[in-house]
């Protein structure tokens, strides 16, 4: 089945510094793939979408320049949180869309962030 | 606007007893529905879902699910669980056409007390 990894599981930083998160697609070639954040106790909110080879679309309300997405090939897609601040520490969760299934994505295991 | 709503955000229940946890939905238009779950420090993992025909559904590990349309529900059942389902529990809809956009509700922690 489609099978996405996504890197670090866990990660602590520093206020200030940059944090990259790594979304891979193992078994197919993603054209699309999704980023999620979850706040303590809300829901899954979806961040942007990522396109390969285009630049990503973001939802409303997410900082473009905060929430830095390069999806610079079928297998990758990175979500690099730029100085980062301790209100963004915060779970961030990737999907994929296999082109061959139509219904569905496919998650990640998701990241914890932590900004200290 | 479109949104999940999942009632219950903790539940604790014994070995063997039943589970429903509630899921209600609000969308336009004719959506998926699923159901997944997550263990402690695991991908999200694919219960169940719903697009179309018998509106039972059936999982893994016994669950199930029912969509009623007209109530704009989807709730989780399990007649009797165990202590390994002990985890996080998520339903969240996407539109049945041309996206890949979940939206999510608010997840469930379910602890099942051996």
């Amino acid at each position: 089945g489609a099978v996405v990894s996504q890197h670090p599981s866990r990660v602590i930083c520093k206020s200030g510094t940059s944090v990259k998160i790594e979304c891979r697609s193992l078994d197919f070639q993603a054209t699309t793939m999704f980023w999620y954040r979850q706040f303590p106790k809300q829901s899954l909110m979806l961040m942007a979408t990522s396109n390969e080879g285009s630049k990503a679309t973001y939802e409303q309300g997410v900082e473009k320049d905060k929430f830095l997405i390069n999806h610079a090939s079928l297998t990758l897609s990175t979500l690099t949180v730029t100085s980062a601040h301790p209100e963004d520490s915060s779970f961030y969760i990737c999907s994929a869309r296999d082109p061959r299934i139509n219904t569905e994505a496919f998650f990640g295991q998701g990241t914890r962030l932590t900004v200290v | 606007a479109q949104s999940v709503s999942q009632h219950n955000h903790h539940v604790i229940l014994s070995e063997a007893a039943s589970l429903e946890l509630g899921c209600n939905y609000s969308y336009g238009g004719t959506v998926n529905l699923f159901w997944y779950v997550q263990y402690p420090g695991q991908h999200l993992q694919l219960l169940l879902k719903y697009f179309s025909g018998d509106p039972l559904v059936k999982g893994i590990k016994g669950f199930e699910a029912e969509f009623i349309k007209s109530k704009f529900s989807f709730n989780l059942r399990k007649p009797s669980v165990q202590w390994s389902d002990t985890a996080e529990y998520f339903c969240a809809v996407n539109a049945q056409r041309g996206t890949y956009k979940y939206i999510f509700g608010t997840g469930t922690r379910l602890k099942v007390l051996a």
